[in-house]
C-alpha cells in the first residue's frame, strides 16, 4: 500500500539553530502534502498545505518565515524550523493523499523535535 | 464551532468486549469523508476506516466498523473483540469536499482507549 516516510523520527537541536524534516511519498506522487503539529495529549493542528511547485499555504497564526516549507518534487516536502526555540519542541507529522481514488490519507511516522 | 467533536477523553474496555467511540461532525458540504485513525504512544497515525458521505452502507474493516448516522451527523467507531494492543489514542477526522480532493483533514480532540486484561 501507499507509504509516507518521514525523517528524522527524533531530533534534538540547540536553541537558535535550524532543523529540517523530510516527508516522502515512497510509491506514489503527491502534489499536495500537509504538515501538522501536535502537542502532548492534544489533537493534530494543521500548520500548512504544501503544494508541489508553488508556495505553501499556511494556516492562520503559523509563522511562514519560521516554518519554511518546500515541495520541490512530487515525492518530497520539507519543513524547516528556523531559529528554533524551546517552545517549538513538538511532534510534527506530515500526510499525503493516497493514489487512485484517494480516499485514504496516509501519514508519515512523525518527528519528535526537542529544542534545548 | 467545532467541526469534529469527540466527547470521550478517555474510555476503558475489558479485553474481548466491544467498545464504541463517539464522533459527531458539523459541515454544510454535501460531499465529505470521515476517517478514524489510531495513534499509539509512538506517535504514528494508523488509518483504520473511511466512510464517504454518499456511502449507503456502514464501512467495515476487520474488527472495526463505523456506525454512520448521517441525519444525526455522527460517525461512531465500533471496535469488536478488543485486544490489549488496541490501547491507544483514537482520532476522528473529516475531509470536506469531493473524494479525491486535496482538502486537509480536520481532527477531533481524540479519545484515549485503554483495554483492560
Amino acid at each position: 500500500g501507499a507509504v509516507v516516510s518521514q525523517h528524522p523520527s527524533r531530533v534534538i537541536c540547540k536553541s537558535g539553530t535550524s532543523v529540517k524534516i523530510e516527508c516522502r511519498s515512497l510509491d506514489f506522487q503527491a502534489t499536495t502534502m500537509f504538515w501538522y503539529r501536535q502537542f502532548p495529549k492534544q489533537s493534530l493542528m494543521l500548520m500548512a498545505t504544501s503544494n508541489e511547485g508553488s508556495k505553501a499555504t499556511y494556516e492562520q497564526g503559523v509563522e511562514k518565515d519560521k516554518f519554511l516549507i518546500n515541495h520541490a518534487s512530487l515525492t518530497l516536502s520539507t519543513l524547516t524550523v528556523t531559529s528554533a526555540h524551546p517552545e517549538d519542541s513538538s511532534f510534527y507529522i506530515c500526510s499525503a493523499r493516497g493514489p487512485g481514488q484517494g480516499n485514504t490519507i496516509y501519514f508519515g511516522e512523525g518527528s519528535w523535535l526537542t529544542v534545548v | 464551532a467545532q467541526k469534529i467533536t469527540q466527547t470521550q477523553p478517555g474510555m476503558f474496555v475489558q479485553e474481548k468486549e466491544a467498545v464504541t467511540l463517539d464522533c459527531t461532525y458539523d459541515t454544510s458540504d454535501q460531499s465529505y469523508g470521515l476517517f478514524w485513525y489510531k495513534q499509539p504512544s509512538s506517535g504514528e497515525m494508523i488509518f483504520l476506516i473511511y466512510q464517504g458521505s454518499y456511502d449507503e452502507q456502514n464501512a467495515t474493516e476487520g474488527r472495526y466498523s463505523l456506525n454512520f448516522q448521517k441525519a444525526r451527523k455522527s460517525a461512531n467507531l465500533v471496535i469488536s473483540a478488543s485486544q490489549l494492543g488496541d490501547s491507544a489514542m483514537y482520532f476522528c477526522a473529516m475531509r470536506e469536499g469531493l473524494s479525491g480532493s486535496a482538502r486537509q483533514l480536520t481532527f477531533g480532540s481524540g479519545t484515549q482507549l485503554t483495554v483492560l486484561p
